[in-house]
């Protein structure tokens, strides 16, 4: 079952622009997790914020939770041709289980 | 740097056939995972394990078993190979420690087409 929704599905934006995706879920989680995938390999974690804090950075990557509309958003700054990639948000609710979203295929053109 | 290897990165194979998909991760992680991956439907868990020889279904088990003989390593099995099958096979491993540092690293897939 998904549990994460991720929104917009692509997004196509030029270099040095910022890029927006948004994460949403449906029950209370311990944590969310966002994942990037460059074409045709493995997923590659990127960072985790846990439920009891509301952002968090790192490096050009900025991740906000807001636990009452069970909505999280990942922001890119300052795109590159390299950020080209899907990415996923993935919930963990209890145990070590994940469940992933259907991700946004993000395209940066230079 | 944890490594997480997959046996193959593309397989074909016969509609019947049994399939092994082998996976090893190198960093003494409890927990593995199998995913498939399609589009439009993102990842979805088949099988995992928290323990050696200790395996839970997933959201998607029909039609795979699994194995875990050693700690590190865990195998995918198609026992007869379908079509819809056809699928990127996505395996994971993470620590079981206390807390909620649950972050997953993944192989780099296996593309298996049946025919």
């Amino acid at each position: 079952s998904q549990q994460g929704e991720e929104d917009p599905q692509a997004l196509s934006i030029q270099e040095g622009e910022n890029a927006t995706m948004n994460c949403s879920y449906k029950t209370s989680i311990n944590n969310l997790q966002w994942y990037r995938q460059n074409s045709g390999r493995g997923l590659v974690h990127l960072i985790l914020i846990r439920s009891n804090e509301r952002e968090k950075h790192s490096g050009r990557l900025r991740v906000t939770l807001d636990t009452s509309k069970k909505s999280s958003s990942l922001l890119i700054t300052a795109s590159r041709a390299a950020d080209t990639a899907s990415y996923f948000c993935a919930t963990s609710q209890y145990g070590n289980k994940l469940v992933f979203g259907a991700g946004t295929i993000l395209r940066v053109k230079s | 740097d944890v490594k997480v290897t997959q046996s193959s990165r593309y397989l074909v194979k016969r509609t019947g056939e049994k399939v092994f998909l082998e996976c090893v991760q190198d960093m003494d992680h409890e927990n593995m995972f199998w995913y498939r991956q399609d589009p439009g439907l993102g990842l979805r868990l088949i099988y995992f394990s928290y323990d050696v020889k200790m395996k839970e279904k997933g959201d998607i088990p029909e039609g795979y078993s699994v194995s875990r003989e050693k700690k590190e390593r865990f195998s995918l099995i198609l026992e007869s190979a379908s079509t819809n099958q056809t699928s990127m096979y996505l395996c994971a491993s993470s620590f079981s420690g206390l807390g909620d540092t649950d972050t997953q690293y993944f192989g780099p897939g296996t593309r298996l087409t049946v025919l």
